[in-house]
Parts: structure tokens; sequence; C-alpha cells
């Protein structure tokens, strides 16, 4: 089982509302991401952490922000969200060893779909 | 045009058969290789990683193989289960992670 916990599973919202993705791991990781997934497609890292009070954009342009008050915790807001928010969000955590050599450890996502 | 290119996009096959999925990368310099495996509404979950000297590496059912110098790597599954019906994703590790679209496979009895 994961420890790594994203809620909510599922989020429909209208266009224009603030929302929060939350994302919470008990494995005392310092590195934490968060990707989007599409169908079909690679994941792209909108944000990443290298722990407290770190905060890095990824990749993917994004109008979401990100926070790290606490190790555990590394929540994802959109301040308005828009239909082509609509995707899947991953939340993951690693062991900050340099290189990569640590595996990534994925919650089981959040649906958000933007109406 | 992504740095990870992975082949087929999806696969069927029969319970009991082997398959093999591919992966061509142009992400330099390397570091490492990682496949993961995504079951339908699940996070990706690691299988095994591949470093610069590893040729072959095997997890269970699971082989990786890694060509360095060719760039390419590859899973083979042996004796295909029900549940190995997934998303396979493949990422390389450079100054960053490049993460591959994936290949869907589909496991039928």
């Amino acid at each position: 089982e994961a420890d790594i916990y994203q809620t909510p599973r599922y989020l429909v919202i209208g266009t224009g509302k603030k929302i929060t993705l939350e994302c919470s791991q008990t494995m005392g990781h310092d590195k934490m991401y968060w990707y989007q997934q599409d169908p079909g497609m690679e994941l792209h890292l909108i944000h990443y952490s290298y722990g407290v009070n770190s905060t890095e954009k990824g990749d993917l342009s994004s109008e979401s922000t990100v926070s790290r008050i606490r190790t555990e915790h590394f929540p994802l807001t959109l301040e308005s969200a828009r239909p082509s928010h609509t995707s899947q969000y991953l939340c993951a955590s690693s062991e900050w060893v340099g290189s990569y050599n640590s595996p990534l450890h994925f919650g089981n996502g959040t649906r958000l779909t933007v109406t | 045009k992504n740095q990870v290119e992975q082949s087929p996009q999806s696969l069927i096959i029969l319970e009991g058969k082997n398959c093999t999925l591919q992966c061509n990368y142009t992400v330099s310099p390397f570091s490492n290789l990682r496949w993961y495996k995504q079951d339908t509404g699940r996070g990706p979950v690691s299988l095994t990683i591949m470093t610069f000297s590893e040729n072959t590496k095997s997890n269970g059912r699971y082989t990786a193989t890694l060509d360095a110098d060719t760039k390419q790597s590859s899973l083979h599954i042996t004796a295909s289960q029900l549940s190995d019906s997934a998303s396979y994703i493949c990422v390389v590790s450079a100054c960053d992670m490049r993460f591959g679209a994936g290949t869907r496979l589909t496991v039928k009895p």
C-alpha cells in the first residue's frame, strides 16, 4: 500500500472556482512533486520541492501554486479553475540521494474535471 | 519531440504469452533508467532500475535490458497474467527525469 495519500480522488468543479488538491506522505521524504497526466501522454512536472519552505516550478507552465510548510504535506492550489485544467494530477515523493537513484512513490491521483 | 519514446503505444496479448515493450531515449548524459507499472486508477509503481553498467535485471517475471550505446531499453514480461494489464512507463534520469508516454498492455483470458 502507498504511503502517500491524495484527496480528493475525484473532483468536478465549475469554472472560476478556487481548489486545493491535498497530498500527504508518511515516509519522511524530503523531495515532493506534482505531475499532470493526460491519457496517452507522458507525465509533465508542474511543481517540486526539495524540503520545507522550498518550492520550484516544473516544465509545464501552470497557473497553480504549491506550499511546503511541513515535510509531509504538499498541497497544490488553483486560484481560478478553467476547463483546460481538466486532467489527472499525481503527487509523488522520493528520498533525496542525488542522481535520481531513489524511486518516485506516487499517490493514486486526483481526477479533476472543470465544467 | 519527446526525448523518451515507447513502443508500441498499446498491446493486447493472451494470458500466458510473453511480450516485450521498448523504450528508446535521446536523454544525455545518462544516469539511470527506470520502468514503472501503472494500474488503472492508481499511481505508477517502480518495477526496476537500470544503471549505465547494467545490461539485464530481473524482477520475477519482468526482465529489463539496457543498451546504453544504442540508448535502448526493453521490458520483457514472461508468462503474462491478467494482473499484468496496466500501463508501463519508462523514465530516464540525467539532470532531471524524462518520462515516456507509456505502453498500455491488456492481457486477455
